[in-house]
């Protein structure tokens, strides 16, 4: 079994729907993160969180939220979506600071 | 704002060659600096993770290099085989709240 598990794999969706992608570890780690992947834009920081009850935006959380359920899940959440939210969605997780971070094979979300 | 830059883009080999991918940071102000190989579809696994206080880490045929005061690190690979040809990203870790600030990628194919 994968470390770090996300679900769906993949998603088509229309605009204006709310998206949950949902994201479970097996590593123990504190540290939880949420990257979106575009061509041309690389990965890109949405939220973060260092523990349960720590919620950090990124660098592009307008449009999203987060949910920290327990130390293993880590949710994101797409209120309303729109078209320019098609991309490629990473979550990660990591030790302390000086660890490196480890990552799920990804959501490929598409809404039309 | 820190910036990451990889060059290049795209590199096409030979089997055999040996190869260096570039990664340039803006800010030399970093906790540690990672390499991370991803598969088309697949996500990112982590390659070699250098502290901002070392010089290099080496894993089997890879060596990763720092020089945070020239803001550059370089992955060398020797004897390059078909199962090399990947997208090798590079990401710095910042020294305030461990975010990773990656860079867009090269594009490795190493043809038999």
């Amino acid at each position: 079994d994968a470390d770090v598990t996300q679900t769906p794999r993949n998603r088509i969706t229309k605009t204006g729907k709310r998206i949950m992608l949902e994201c479970s570890q097996t590593k123990g780690h504190d540290r939880m993160y949420w990257y979106r992947q575009d061509p041309g834009l690389g990965l890109r920081l949405i939220y973060y969180s260092f523990d349960v009850k720590d919620i950090n935006k990124g660098e592009i959380s307008d449009g999203y939220s987060v949910s920290r359920q327990a130390q293993a899940k880590f949710s994101l959440s797409l209120e309303s979506a729109i078209p320019n939210q098609t991309a490629l969605y990473f979550c990660a997780t990591s030790g302390r600071s000086n660890q490196p971070q480890h990552f799920g094979d990804g959501t490929r979300l598409s809404i039309l | 704002k820190q910036e990451v830059t990889q060059i290049p883009a795209a590199l096409s080999v030979p089997e055999g060659e040996n190869l260096v991918l570039n990664c340039s940071f803006t800010d030399s102000a970093i906790y540690n600096l990672q390499w991370f190989r991803q598969d088309p579809g697949k996500g990112l696994t982590s390659l070699l993770l250098i502290q901002s206080s070392q010089r290099e880490q080496t894993s089997g045929r890879l060596n990763a290099s720092l020089d945070k005061s020239s803001g550059r690190s370089t992955l060398y690979i020797a004897a390059s085989q078909p199962g090399d040809s990947a997208t090798y990203l590079c990401a710095v870790k910042d020294n305030q709240g461990g975010k990773l600030i990656f860079g867009q990628g090269t594009e490795l194919s190493v043809k038999p």
